[in-house]
Protein backbone atom coordinates (compact mmCIF):
# COMPACT_ATOMS: atom_id res chain seq x y z
CA UNK A 1 0.00 0.00 0.00
CA UNK A 2 1.27 3.12 -1.24
CA UNK A 3 2.24 5.64 1.83
CA UNK A 4 3.64 9.24 2.11
CA UNK A 5 5.22 11.27 4.76
CA UNK A 6 6.23 14.65 4.85
CA UNK A 7 9.45 15.86 6.68
CA UNK A 8 11.27 18.91 7.25
CA UNK A 9 11.23 22.21 9.59
CA UNK A 10 8.50 23.12 11.05
CA UNK A 11 9.83 26.95 11.50
CA UNK A 12 10.85 29.18 9.14
CA UNK A 13 11.67 32.67 9.20
CA UNK A 14 9.92 35.41 6.80
CA UNK A 15 12.28 36.13 3.77
CA UNK A 16 13.72 32.65 3.83
CA UNK A 17 13.27 29.28 1.87
CA UNK A 18 10.57 27.04 3.30
CA UNK A 19 11.85 23.32 2.07
CA UNK A 20 9.87 19.77 2.39
CA UNK A 21 10.39 16.51 1.32
CA UNK A 22 8.27 13.79 1.10
CA UNK A 23 9.28 9.78 1.21
CA UNK A 24 7.65 7.55 -0.90
CA UNK A 25 6.94 3.77 0.44
CA UNK A 26 5.16 1.05 -0.44
CA UNK A 27 5.80 1.26 -4.26
CA UNK A 28 8.26 2.98 -6.91
CA UNK A 29 8.09 6.95 -7.53
CA UNK A 30 8.63 5.83 -11.11
CA UNK A 31 6.50 2.82 -11.22
CA UNK A 32 3.65 4.21 -13.72
CA UNK A 33 2.97 6.88 -16.13
CA UNK A 34 -0.36 7.98 -14.37
CA UNK A 35 1.71 8.89 -10.92
CA UNK A 36 2.55 12.18 -10.60
CA UNK A 37 3.27 14.01 -7.06
CA UNK A 38 2.15 16.88 -5.82
CA UNK A 39 2.19 19.19 -3.02
CA UNK A 40 -1.56 20.42 -0.95
CA UNK A 41 -1.45 23.43 1.55
CA UNK A 42 -4.06 24.06 4.43
CA UNK A 43 -3.53 27.48 6.21
CA UNK A 44 -5.32 27.31 9.66
CA UNK A 45 -8.89 26.82 9.59
CA UNK A 46 -9.05 27.18 6.06
CA UNK A 47 -9.59 25.68 2.93
CA UNK A 48 -7.76 23.39 0.53
CA UNK A 49 -4.98 25.02 -1.98
CA UNK A 50 -2.80 22.81 -4.59
CA UNK A 51 0.66 24.06 -5.02
CA UNK A 52 1.87 22.18 -7.55
CA UNK A 53 2.70 18.33 -9.18
CA UNK A 54 5.83 16.66 -10.95
CA UNK A 55 6.40 13.93 -12.77
CA UNK A 56 8.82 11.21 -12.43
CA UNK A 57 10.81 12.41 -15.12
CA UNK A 58 11.42 16.20 -13.96
CA UNK A 59 8.21 18.10 -15.77
CA UNK A 60 6.50 20.16 -13.67
CA UNK A 61 2.66 21.99 -13.18
CA UNK A 62 2.53 25.05 -10.91
CA UNK A 63 -0.33 26.77 -9.88
CA UNK A 64 0.33 30.18 -11.58
CA UNK A 65 0.32 32.00 -8.07
CA UNK A 66 2.93 30.83 -6.58
CA UNK A 67 5.07 30.51 -9.94
CA UNK A 68 7.87 32.51 -9.04
CA UNK A 69 8.72 31.04 -5.68
CA UNK A 70 8.43 27.63 -6.16
CA UNK A 71 10.02 24.94 -7.01
CA UNK A 72 9.78 21.30 -7.11
CA UNK A 73 12.41 18.47 -7.55
CA UNK A 74 12.15 14.40 -7.32
CA UNK A 75 14.70 12.34 -6.27
CA UNK A 76 13.75 8.88 -8.17
CA UNK A 77 17.05 7.25 -6.28
CA UNK A 78 15.62 7.51 -2.81
CA UNK A 79 11.82 7.49 -3.28
CA UNK A 80 11.17 10.70 -2.53
CA UNK A 81 10.30 14.40 -4.08
CA UNK A 82 10.28 17.48 -2.65
CA UNK A 83 9.14 21.52 -2.45
CA UNK A 84 11.10 24.86 -2.55
CA UNK A 85 9.28 28.25 -1.71
CA UNK A 86 11.41 31.16 -1.43
CA UNK A 87 10.72 34.44 0.26
CA UNK A 88 8.00 33.13 2.96
CA UNK A 89 5.93 35.67 4.56
CA UNK A 90 3.38 34.93 7.29
CA UNK A 91 0.87 33.92 4.76
CA UNK A 92 2.99 30.41 4.28
CA UNK A 93 1.92 29.25 7.28
CA UNK A 94 0.21 25.79 6.41
CA UNK A 95 -0.11 22.30 6.75
CA UNK A 96 1.63 21.05 3.88
CA UNK A 97 0.35 17.95 2.30
CA UNK A 98 2.71 15.88 -0.37
CA UNK A 99 0.08 13.70 -2.20
CA UNK A 100 -0.09 11.15 -5.38
CA UNK A 101 -1.78 12.96 -8.42
CA UNK A 102 -3.33 10.51 -10.57
CA UNK A 103 -3.86 11.19 -13.99
CA UNK A 104 -5.61 8.40 -15.89
CA UNK A 105 -6.25 8.70 -19.50
CA UNK A 106 -9.61 7.45 -20.03
CA UNK A 107 -9.20 7.16 -24.03
CA UNK A 108 -12.34 10.24 -24.54
CA UNK A 109 -10.97 13.11 -26.59
CA UNK A 110 -7.82 13.11 -24.50
CA UNK A 111 -9.58 13.52 -21.12
CA UNK A 112 -7.81 12.05 -17.77
CA UNK A 113 -9.50 11.25 -14.81
CA UNK A 114 -7.85 13.21 -12.17
CA UNK A 115 -7.33 13.02 -7.93
CA UNK A 116 -5.51 13.11 -4.89
CA UNK A 117 -4.80 9.63 -3.28
CA UNK A 118 -3.29 8.86 -1.23
CA UNK A 119 -1.95 11.96 1.00
CA UNK A 120 0.74 12.37 3.28
CA UNK A 121 -0.58 12.74 7.11
CA UNK A 122 0.66 16.71 6.49
CA UNK A 123 3.20 18.89 8.25
CA UNK A 124 2.29 22.60 9.81
CA UNK A 125 4.84 24.90 8.67
CA UNK A 126 4.46 27.82 10.73
CA UNK A 127 6.34 31.38 9.07
CA UNK A 128 7.68 33.62 12.06
CA UNK A 129 10.48 35.59 13.39
CA UNK B 1 -8.64 29.89 -13.62
CA UNK B 2 -11.75 27.82 -13.05
CA UNK B 3 -13.79 29.03 -9.88
CA UNK B 4 -15.57 26.82 -7.14
CA UNK B 5 -18.57 27.55 -5.37
CA UNK B 6 -19.83 25.16 -2.88
CA UNK B 7 -22.69 25.25 -0.88
CA UNK B 8 -24.34 25.08 1.86
CA UNK B 9 -21.59 26.41 4.11
CA UNK B 10 -22.52 24.46 6.91
CA UNK B 11 -25.07 21.42 6.64
CA UNK B 12 -26.77 20.83 9.98
CA UNK B 13 -28.95 16.87 10.15
CA UNK B 14 -29.92 13.99 12.16
CA UNK B 15 -28.67 10.70 11.33
CA UNK B 16 -30.76 8.55 8.53
CA UNK B 17 -31.43 11.70 6.53
CA UNK B 18 -30.08 12.53 3.36
CA UNK B 19 -27.29 14.93 2.91
CA UNK B 20 -27.33 17.08 -0.63
CA UNK B 21 -23.48 18.82 -1.07
CA UNK B 22 -23.37 21.15 -4.41
CA UNK B 23 -20.70 22.44 -6.06
CA UNK B 24 -20.78 24.92 -9.27
CA UNK B 25 -17.99 25.71 -11.26
CA UNK B 26 -17.21 28.91 -13.46
CA UNK B 27 -16.77 26.97 -16.41
CA UNK B 28 -18.07 23.93 -17.66
CA UNK B 29 -15.90 21.09 -17.09
CA UNK B 30 -15.59 17.38 -17.85
CA UNK B 31 -17.03 15.34 -15.30
CA UNK B 32 -14.01 13.17 -16.08
CA UNK B 33 -11.97 16.17 -14.16
CA UNK B 34 -14.19 16.42 -10.87
CA UNK B 35 -13.19 14.78 -7.53
CA UNK B 36 -14.88 15.14 -3.89
CA UNK B 37 -12.94 14.64 -0.64
CA UNK B 38 -14.21 14.51 3.15
CA UNK B 39 -11.77 16.16 5.65
CA UNK B 40 -12.14 14.91 9.26
CA UNK B 41 -10.72 17.36 12.14
CA UNK B 42 -6.99 16.85 12.28
CA UNK B 43 -6.73 14.31 9.79
CA UNK B 44 -5.61 14.60 6.00
CA UNK B 45 -8.78 14.59 3.43
CA UNK B 46 -9.79 11.56 1.63
CA UNK B 47 -10.59 10.54 -1.74
CA UNK B 48 -14.87 9.62 -1.69
CA UNK B 49 -15.37 10.58 -5.36
CA UNK B 50 -13.62 10.94 -8.78
CA UNK B 51 -14.46 11.29 -12.62
CA UNK B 52 -17.57 12.93 -10.37
CA UNK B 53 -19.39 9.70 -9.93
CA UNK B 54 -17.15 6.68 -9.25
CA UNK B 55 -16.71 6.02 -5.45
CA UNK B 56 -13.36 5.43 -4.14
CA UNK B 57 -11.99 2.30 -3.45
CA UNK B 58 -13.40 1.16 -0.08
CA UNK B 59 -16.00 4.28 0.41
CA UNK B 60 -20.11 3.29 1.34
CA UNK B 61 -22.26 3.13 -1.31
CA UNK B 62 -24.25 5.23 0.44
CA UNK B 63 -22.05 7.83 -0.83
CA UNK B 64 -22.82 9.21 -4.80
CA UNK B 65 -21.83 11.76 -7.23
CA UNK B 66 -23.52 13.18 -9.87
CA UNK B 67 -23.48 16.28 -12.00
CA UNK B 68 -22.27 17.19 -15.28
CA UNK B 69 -21.39 20.64 -17.03
CA UNK B 70 -21.08 23.54 -14.25
CA UNK B 71 -23.31 21.63 -11.39
CA UNK B 72 -22.42 18.80 -9.39
CA UNK B 73 -23.53 17.09 -6.48
CA UNK B 74 -22.28 15.28 -3.68
CA UNK B 75 -25.26 12.78 -1.79
CA UNK B 76 -25.16 10.65 1.53
CA UNK B 77 -28.22 9.05 1.13
CA UNK B 78 -28.59 7.86 5.64
CA UNK B 79 -26.06 9.96 7.54
CA UNK B 80 -23.95 8.59 10.19
CA UNK B 81 -22.60 9.92 12.84
CA UNK B 82 -19.20 9.51 11.18
CA UNK B 83 -20.04 11.56 8.32
CA UNK B 84 -19.60 14.59 10.64
CA UNK B 85 -16.64 16.27 8.58
CA UNK B 86 -15.92 19.06 5.86
CA UNK B 87 -16.73 18.13 2.09
CA UNK B 88 -14.48 19.59 -0.77
CA UNK B 89 -14.95 19.04 -4.64
CA UNK B 90 -11.95 19.84 -6.71
CA UNK B 91 -11.48 20.21 -10.09
CA UNK B 92 -8.56 19.94 -12.82
CA UNK B 93 -8.11 22.34 -15.97
CA UNK B 94 -5.77 21.40 -18.84
CA UNK B 95 -4.90 25.52 -19.81
CA UNK B 96 -3.17 26.15 -17.50
CA UNK B 97 -2.35 22.65 -16.21
CA UNK B 98 -3.93 23.31 -12.59
CA UNK B 99 -6.21 21.91 -9.74
CA UNK B 100 -8.73 24.52 -8.15
CA UNK B 101 -10.93 23.58 -4.43
CA UNK B 102 -14.22 24.69 -3.71
CA UNK B 103 -13.96 26.49 0.10
CA UNK B 104 -15.91 23.49 1.14
CA UNK B 105 -19.24 22.57 3.03
CA UNK B 106 -19.08 21.32 6.48
CA UNK B 107 -21.80 18.86 7.73
CA UNK B 108 -23.10 18.16 11.34
CA UNK B 109 -24.55 15.52 12.70
CA UNK B 110 -26.95 16.37 15.29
Amino acid sequence: QLQLQESGPGLVKPSETLSLTCSVSGGSITSSTTNYWGWIRQPPGKGLFWIGSIYHAGSTYYNPSLRSRLTLSVDTSKNQFSLKLSSVTAADTAVYYCVRDQRILTGYRGFTLNWFDPWGQGTLVTVSS
Amino acid sequence: EIVLTQSPGTLSLSPGERATLSCRTSQSISTSYLAWYQQKPGQAPRLLIYGASDRATGIPDRFSGSGSGTDFTLTISSLEPEDSAVYYCQQYSTSPSMYTFGQGTKLEIK
